[in-house]
């Protein structure tokens, strides 16, 4: 099955600083890749994906880029403030009937003011 | 507004027990989805349900059952408790057609003594 390896475990970095967390995943089937984020004693909620045939995708202050050749995806997150202080999880899919996704373990981003 | 709601946020249980997990959602979702959480883990799915009475092994199924009698309604059943099933339950669910995003509960915090 995919195994999805995600890196680093804990970031910190200066409120206004960019932070950027790195995925790579096994599978080069997979063709979805979403990210999470979970706020302490919150469910995790998406907030940006990309599907394998776009290369980089913006929201404002968040983008994820993808390298299929590679197989790795990377979220960047630009001016960074409090409130983007969180665990961030990045997850790997092939769209199927079930719609599986294989979670990397997590990082721990805070931003310090 | 899809919403995700867990039967409890906290459950203390004896080792041996048999412990019942529900999560009910109410956007007619197709997919359905348990993982637990324990630090440095990330999220592992335990087992998937893409349509009633349907279900599919995750990556760590032993000890555990699941029960999808009903569309919006999907139940997590530890059999026989042990202390090494304590841990943070997150419910799941997606519909596959237009979206591939996966909508969480609020999870339930299970302690197993």
């Amino acid at each position: 099955g995919e195994n999805v390896e995600q890196h680093p475990s804990t970031l910190s970095v200066q409120e206004g600083d960019s932070a950027v967390i790195k995925c790579t995943y096994s599978d080069s089937a997979s063709n979805y890749f979403p990210w999470y984020k979970q706020e302490l004693g919150k469910r995790p909620q998406l907030i940006i994906d990309i599907r394998s045939n776009v290369g980089e995708k913006k929201d404002q202050r968040i983008a994820v880029t993808l390298n299929k050749t590679a197989k790795h995806f990377s979220l960047h997150i630009t001016e960074t403030q409090p409130e983007d202080s969180a665990v961030y999880f990045c997850a790997a899919s092939l769209v199927n009937t079930g719609n599986q996704f294989y979670f990397g373990t997590g990082t721990s981003l805070t931003v310090i003011p | 507004d899809v919403k995700v709601t867990q039967s409890s946020r906290y459950l203390v249980k004896r080792t041996g027990e048999k412990v019942f997990l529900e999560c009910v959602q109410d956007m007619d979702h197709e997919n359905m989805f348990w993982y637990r959480q324990d630090p440095g883990l990330g999220l592992r799915l335990i087992y998937f349900s893409y349509d009633v009475k349907m279900k599919e092994k995750g990556d760590i199924p032993e000890g555990y059952s699941v029960s999808r009698e009903k569309k919006e309604r999907f139940s997590l059943i530890l059999e026989s408790a042990s202390t090494n099933q304590t841990s943070m339950y997150l419910c799941a669910s997606s519909l596959f057609q237009f979206s591939y995003e996966q909508y969480f509960g609020p999870g339930t915090r299970l302690t197993v003594t």
